[in-house]
């Protein structure tokens, strides 16, 4: 399975963007990119996801590089409730029967 | 909510004795997982399933089993519990390559 990396720990103020990287160079062909973020003593909730294009919804943006070894996923106004660990994820498209493993992700705090 | 319940949402303990937790959908989703969480090791998965009778193992099985014997109900069992099993365990349903949601985990302590 391809791997992703994800800084371990990441710091925004309150009401500024915030850049969540992942890189995951031997992505494959089929391979989409999922986000997940969980919440202090909560389940993790989907994100966002994507192939190729750059995505957006009402939670956040999806930027993925043209080479698509890389991607961010951008918070456009970070609020305290924002705080959490942030899991960037491969799922293979060509099958629906896939593991979804966890990486360690990104803890982003918030600061007031 | 995603239809997603677990039950117990806590649950103490004696190293030895079984314990089963539950997962119980009302989406009608095929696929159904268990994973535990631990500090310094993020989400692990256990097992899951993709369908009725139909399980696997997933990354840290051992010690562990599960059975789907109705598309609602996925059962996560410890046959005989042990300290290094307290954890906080998840379950998850998906229905495809869509996204997959996570309930509200059981804090399961073994003394």
């Amino acid at each position: 399975d391809a791997k992703t990396t994800q800084p371990n720990s990441m710091e925004s103020n309150e009401e500024e963007p915030v850049h969540l990287p992942c890189n995951h160079s031997t992505i494959s062909g089929t391979d989409y990119i999922h986000w997940y973020r969980q919440l202090p003593s909560q389940g993790p909730e989907y994100v966002i996801h994507g192939l190729t294009s750059n995505v957006n919804n009402r939670m956040a943006s999806l930027a993925i590089a043209e080479d698509r070894k890389s991607s961010t996923l951008i918070l456009h106004r970070a609020t305290l409730r924002d705080a959490a660990v942030y899991y960037c994820i491969l799922r293979d498209k060509k099958t629906s029967y896939d593991k979804v493993i966890f990486g360690p992700g990104t803890s982003l705090s918030v600061i007031p | 909510d995603a239809g997603i319940t677990q039950s117990p949402r806590h649950k103490v303990t004696e190293t030895g004795t079984p314990v089963t937790l539950r997962c119980h959908q009302t989406e009608n989703h095929r696929y159904m997982y268990w994973y535990r969480q631990d500090p310094g090791h993020g989400l692990r998965l256990i097992h899951y399933s993709y369908g009725v009778k139909d399980t696997d193992k997933g990354e840290v099985s051992d010690g562990y089993s599960v059975s789907r014997s109705k598309t609602e109900d996925f059962l996560l069992t410890l046959e005989s519990a042990t300290s290094s099993q307290t954890s906080v365990y998840f379950c998850a349903i998906k229905s495809g390559i869509t996204e997959a949601f996570f309930g509200q985990g059981t804090r399961l302590t073994v003394v």
